[in-house]
């Protein structure tokens, strides 16, 4: 079975410019959230979608958005990049969504976006 | 906030040394996960730990769960080269429906 695939692998982009990644999950898996990580914040959750519906939503501005297709695979689209977006970003797929109390909520990561803001 | 606290932050051994990484949360957790992050990688589920008070091995890592749910550790025993990387906890937040992760351990070995 095949893991989860994240395109592109590397970004280069200039402040103000918008990028969108893609996410594609293990097959049968219905949720897929994304996580920014940067050396200072660890790993800091964006969102998570399961069933093309946005579940729920971390800490970060509106200039980070999300939406899920029919198939399962997710975009995440970050517009008007200021410098400190640069991060790698991970996208993560499971059987279930991510409510407390289910012990079927284990993250399968792909190998990330690294973005670099110049 | 509801947060899940690692520490140590860093930690540096000579092969062969144990290793151990704790994990703090401020509440009740339903279950918590743990997970490896080799250097230039990302994040791979090594195990979850649902009941209170649960201890589970894999070879040389040894994970408990405390009885309160509320902490958590990992112990790897005679460090090998092959054990270096980050390890994070992670715990479904009751009433948020998200996973916090801790801020992770990352662990170098001097061979």
């Amino acid at each position: 079975k095949a893991g989860v695939t994240q395109t592109p692998r590397y970004l280069i982009k200039t402040r103000g410019q918008q990028v969108t990644l893609s996410c594609s999950p293990i097959s049968g898996h219905r949720s897929v959230s994304w996580y920014q990580q940067t050396p200072g914040q660890g790993l800091q959750f964006l969102f998570e979608y399961f069933s093309e519906t946005q579940r729920n939503k971390g800490n970060f501005p509106g200039r980070f958005s999300g939406r899920q297709f029919s198939n399962s695979r997710s975009e995440m689209n970050v517009s008007t990049l200021e410098l400190g977006d640069s991060a790698l970003y991970l996208c993560a797929s499971s059987w279930a969504p991510l409510l407390a109390g289910l012990a079927k909520n284990i993250q399968y990561f792909g190998a990330g976006t690294r973005l670099s803001v110049l | 906030g509801q947060q899940v606290m690692q520490i140590p932050q860093y930690q540096h051994v000579q092969e062969g040394e144990d290793f151990t990484t704790y994990c703090n949360s401020s509440t009740t957790l339903s279950n918590i996960q743990w997970y490896k992050q080799r250097p230039g990688g990302h994040p791979v589920f090594l195990i979850q730990l649902v009941k209170s008070g649960e201890v589970k091995k894999q070879k040389r890592l040894t994970f408990q769960f405390g009885e309160a749910k509320k902490n958590s550790s990992l112990h790897i025993t005679a460090t090998q080269t092959t054990d270096v990387g980050t390890y994070f906890c992670a715990g479904p937040i009751q009433g948020a429906q998200k996973l916090v992760f801790g801020q992770g351990t990352r662990l170098t070995i001097n061979p």
